[in-house]
């Protein structure tokens, strides 16, 4: 079965700086999709950024790229920059096997200070 | 542009009572979900829908029910609240497969007493 590991609970970054948050996942499937999502202390979900499994290149969004290593099972989202609107916790997710829902990972909480 | 309207927001609730959350989109999606959200759990799915008329069950499904009878309202019924279903659950939509993001409400914050 999919599952996420999200191994860091709490990151602390300055302002300006960059920070990596670590995703690893598990899976038998071949196809699949990995996302990041933000949530702020307001709560909503907010989505970052996807990747494909087949894609050779590494997802960017703005300030957002993961870091895709497939043979190592590992996503991790990197943020350049951080500012302090960033601090918020950040989810890693990842297609089910029948490709019908999210799984999440536990979450880690990044908190930019300046 | 309202995206995906969840009710209640907020909502305290005695044990053994019923409830239900709504959720309705308005992006035409066929695929809606439920999640319900723990500290130090993350989001963990409890029910599905592929497409109006089926549904499907999720991790943690026990205690909760649901319905699809159109595309864009997928309610969730919890029959007798109990305190573990203490929670803040979240609606989501999206197209199916495993390229399609999915779209959140803004949840709703459940108390059980």
């Amino acid at each position: 079965a999919q599952k996420i590991t999200q191994t860091q609970p709490g990151m602390f970054v300055q302002e300006k700086e960059a920070v990596t948050l670590d995703c690893t996942y598990d899976t038998s499937d071949q196809s699949y999709g990995l996302f990041w999502y933000k949530q702020p202390s307001s709560g909503e979900m907010i989505f970052l950024i996807y990747q494909g499994s087949y894609d050779e290149q590494n997802a960017t969004e703005g300030r957002y790229s993961l870091n895709f290593q497939k043979a190592r099972k590992s996503a991790n989202l990197v943020i350049s920059a951080s500012q302090l609107g960033d601090s918020a916790m950040y989810f890693c997710a990842m297609t089910d096997q029948a490709g019908t829902a999210l799984i999440f990972g536990k979450g880690t909480t990044l908190s930019v200070s300046s | 542009i309202a995206g995906i309207t969840q009710a209640p927001t907020s909502q305290i609730l005695a044990a053994g009572r019923r409830m239900t959350l709504r959720c309705t989109q308005d992006m035409r999606h066929n695929a809606m979900y439920w999640y319900r959200q723990d500290l130090g759990l993350g989001l963990r799915l409890i029910h599905y829908s592929n497409t109006a008329g089926t549904t499907g069950k999720g991790e943690v499904p026990d205690g909760y029910s649901v319905s699809r009878a159109n595309t864009d309202d997928f309610p969730l019924t919890l029959a007798s609240a109990v305190p573990s279903q203490t929670s803040v659950y979240f609606c989501a939509s999206g197209e199916s497969g495993d390229t399609g993001e999915l779209f959140f409400g803004e949840g709703s914050r459940l108390t059980v007493l």
